[in-house]
């Protein structure tokens, strides 16, 4: 079974533009979750996506967003980019069948530079 | 944001030794999962835990969920250089965000 897949793997961006960013979970499963990690906070929360709603946030500006598609597919944008946003951003799904016991398993990552 | 109490921050230690890190929580948790990650990529699952006191293998892996909820272990027996990286602690409270303790970076030397 292939794991979790993210596009672009690289990104390079200035000050003031947005991105997107895209993940494919695991067959099956149902709930994406997407992170932000960085040397200085280590691995933080953003929000996490079931059946197309958001079900979880983190503590992150609204310039953080994101969606679901009916294929569980997700996206993340971010609008406005600041330096402090250069991270690797880590999106991992699980099957979310049981109440909140269900294993993340995380994708490789989008390293995203913001000069 | 919160980060789980995780140490040591760093192991230096020769090939064919025992490592044993840990991780503490404030608050009861109904999760602990240990995650390693290389430079570069996605954390990795090692090991999950979902009932307190259990202890569970994987190889040379072994982690356990703390009787109070409030901490887990993972120890890895006769190490090995591929054993390189930094191990991650993540536990679930309530709901399913993950809240990851501070890592753990191992060096292994020949």
């Amino acid at each position: 079974k292939a794991g979790v897949t993210q596009t672009p793997r690289y990104l390079i961006k200035t000050r003031g533009q947005q991105v997107t960013l895209s993940c494919s979970p695991i067959s099956g499963h149902r709930s994406v979750s997407w992170y932000q990690q960085t040397p200085g906070q280590g691995l933080q929360f953003l929000f996490e996506y079931f059946s197309e709603t958001q079900r979880n946030k983190g503590n992150f500006p609204g310039r953080f967003s994101g969606r679901q598609f009916s294929n569980s597919r997700s996206e993340m944008n971010v609008s406005t980019l600041e330096l402090g946003d250069s991270a690797l951003y880590l999106c991992a799904s699980s099957l979310a069948v049981a109440d909140y016991t269900d294993t993340q398993y995380f994708g490789p990552g989008t390293r995203l530079t913001v000069l | 944001g919160q980060q789980l109490n995780q140490s040591p921050q760093s192991m230096f230690i020769q090939e064919g030794e025992d490592v044993s890190m840990n991780c503490t929580s404030s608050s009861i948790f109904n999760t602990w999962l240990w995650y390693k990650q290389d430079p570069g990529e996605g954390p990795v699952l090692l090991i999950a835990l979902y009932k307190a006191g259990e202890l569970t293998s994987n190889g040379r892996l072994t982690a356990q969920f703390g009787i109070t909820r409030k901490d887990s272990f993972l120890n890895i027996s006769a190490s090995i250089p591929s054993d390189v990286g930094i191990y991650f602690c993540a536990g679930t409270e309530s709901t399913d965000k993950l809240i990851f303790g501070t890592g753990t970076r191992l060096q292994v030397f020949p």
